[in-house]
């Protein structure tokens, strides 16, 4: 069984068009997470979510809007794309964000803006 | 601003030898400290844990240091073999977990 999955892996799609990118857990977490990570394979956090509700959002352009339907689900919506949006986006999940633990991590979508 | 350095972007060792990864980090005070593998085309995996009132973790191959004072953590891999060979991030949190940029290992046979 898949604990954290991602659709799709792939995703390629011209400038301005809007997306998104499901996520889901089956592990039962209370705090699901966006990263981006670019080129140069750094891996940064956009949004968390704890139990549905909001508690990082990091400085991200307000074209990318996450949503939690429940704590199981973490979507990412991205409107009007541009160029540097390309990027592999990865959804991850841990128990809670405060006690420190491990973070599970789905395999990715590979998004292509031409 | 808050910083994360993960030594050399890339590490070359012979199997068998023991590989030290470092991770230094500024204008933070992490209440843990995390390690994990990342593999091509996949998502990073975790590895350890070590928390700011630890000084050493260890796991089968594995060994992970924190000195708060130094704000460093090392990450050791004994005996490394060629299927050791990915790119090893660390992440500091809580809260906003912050990832380093990664050293890429690689293992020669």
């Amino acid at each position: 069984d898949t604990a954290v999955s991602q659709t799709p892996k792939y995703l390629v799609t011209q400038m301005g068009n809007d997306k998104s990118i499901k996520c889901e857990q089956n592990l039962g977490h209370d705090t699901m997470y966006w990263y981006k990570q670019d080129s140069k394979k750094f891996l940064k956090i956009m949004f968390s979510y704890n139990n549905k509700e909001l508690i990082i959002n990091e400085t991200v352009p307000n074209r990318f809007s996450p949503k939690s339907p429940d704590k199981a689900h973490l979507n990412l919506h991205i409107n009007s794309l541009e160029l540097g949006d390309s990027a592999v986006y990865f959804c991850a999940s841990s128990q809670d964000y405060r006690g420190g633990g491990e973070q599970y991590f789905g395999p990715g979508t590979r998004l292509t803006v031409t | 601003s808050q910083k994360i350095e993960q030594n050399s972007e890339a590490l070359n060792i012979q199997e068998g030898k023991t590989a030290t990864l470092t991770c230094n980090y500024t204008n933070y005070s992490p209440a843990y400290l995390q390690w994990y593998r990342q593999d091509p085309g996949r998502g990073p995996v975790f590895l350890l844990l070590i928390r700011e009132n630890e000084k050493e973790k260890r796991k089968e191959r594995l060994k992970v240091t924190f000195d708060t004072t130094l704000k460093q953590s090392l990450f050791h891999i004994t005996a490394s073999q060629p299927a050791d060979s990915a790119t090893y991030l660390c992440a500091l949190g809580p809260n906003d977990m912050r990832f380093g940029a990664g050293t890429r290992l690689t293992v020669k046979p």
